[in-house]
């Protein structure tokens, strides 16, 4: 059973929109999660994070935010650009050593 | 610039043949990761080392070993190559902290025919 979920494959969104990905987990021992970004033929590079002890945490255009009670997270881009077109990972640890990850969605930001 | 290199980005292998993928890191790290990525699966972690000479079974390991005699170099190898062991494989390492989790390496798109 995936302890990472992130339930839509595919999400388009317009340029300029708002572009929010979800991520679900199950694991309570989880206390650190990450997003990954994955262009085509490229290996994931790493996006933003949050820790279980806050709720929120913003860079530039990327906003995360973590709902401990109902296992979910969500990543916010505002404006979304084309240049974001990407596969997102959602990733958590509870030993900060191993990360799960889930199996990712398909942003695509039309121009 | 920091990185992880994978030796090959595409293999085509035979099924029956044993099969290396190699990586080496240049940051100095003491963990190093290997993974597959499959659609709609996402990805799944095969062997993971935390010093040289150690390596930990991930989730998915039957069919797979690996091999760190360098604290730099990780490799996996796949004993006897099988279709269903065609995938992308990503390598990645990381200090041992959390706070920016792996960084990975280009991927090596393997496929057994």
């Amino acid at each position: 059973d995936q302890q990472v979920k992130q339930n839509s494959p595919s999400l388009s969104v317009q340029e300029g929109r708002i572009s929010i990905l979800n991520c679900d987990y199950t694991n309570s021992m989880f206390d650190y999660f990450l997003w990954y970004k994955k262009y085509p033929a490229e290996g994931p590079t790493f996006l933003i994070s949050i820790s279980s002890i806050k709720d929120k945490n913003e860079d530039g255009r990327f906003t995360v935010f973590l709902n401990k009670s109902a296992k979910h997270l969500s990543l916010h881009i505002v404006p979304s650009q084309p240049g974001d077109s990407a596969v997102y990972f959602c990733a958590a640890t509870g030993n900060g050593q191993n990360f799960v990850f889930g199996p990712g969605t398909r942003l695509s930001v039309l121009p | 610039d920091v990185k992880v290199t994978q030796s090959s980005r595409y293999l085509v292998k035979r099924t029956g043949e044993k099969v290396f993928l190699e990586c080496v890191q240049d940051m100095d790290h003491e963990n190093m990761f290997w993974y597959r990525q499959d659609p709609g699966l996402g990805l799944r972690l095969i062997y993971f080392s935390y010093d040289v000479k150690m390596k930990e079974k991930g989730d998915i390991p039957e069919g797979y070993s690996v091999s760190r005699e360098k604290k730099e170099r990780f490799s996996l190898i796949l004993e006897s190559a099988s279709t269903n062991q065609t995938s992308m494989y990503l390598c990645a390492s990381s200090l041992g902290g959390g706070l920016y989790g792996y960084t990975f390496g280009s991927g090596t798109r393997l496929t057994v025919v």
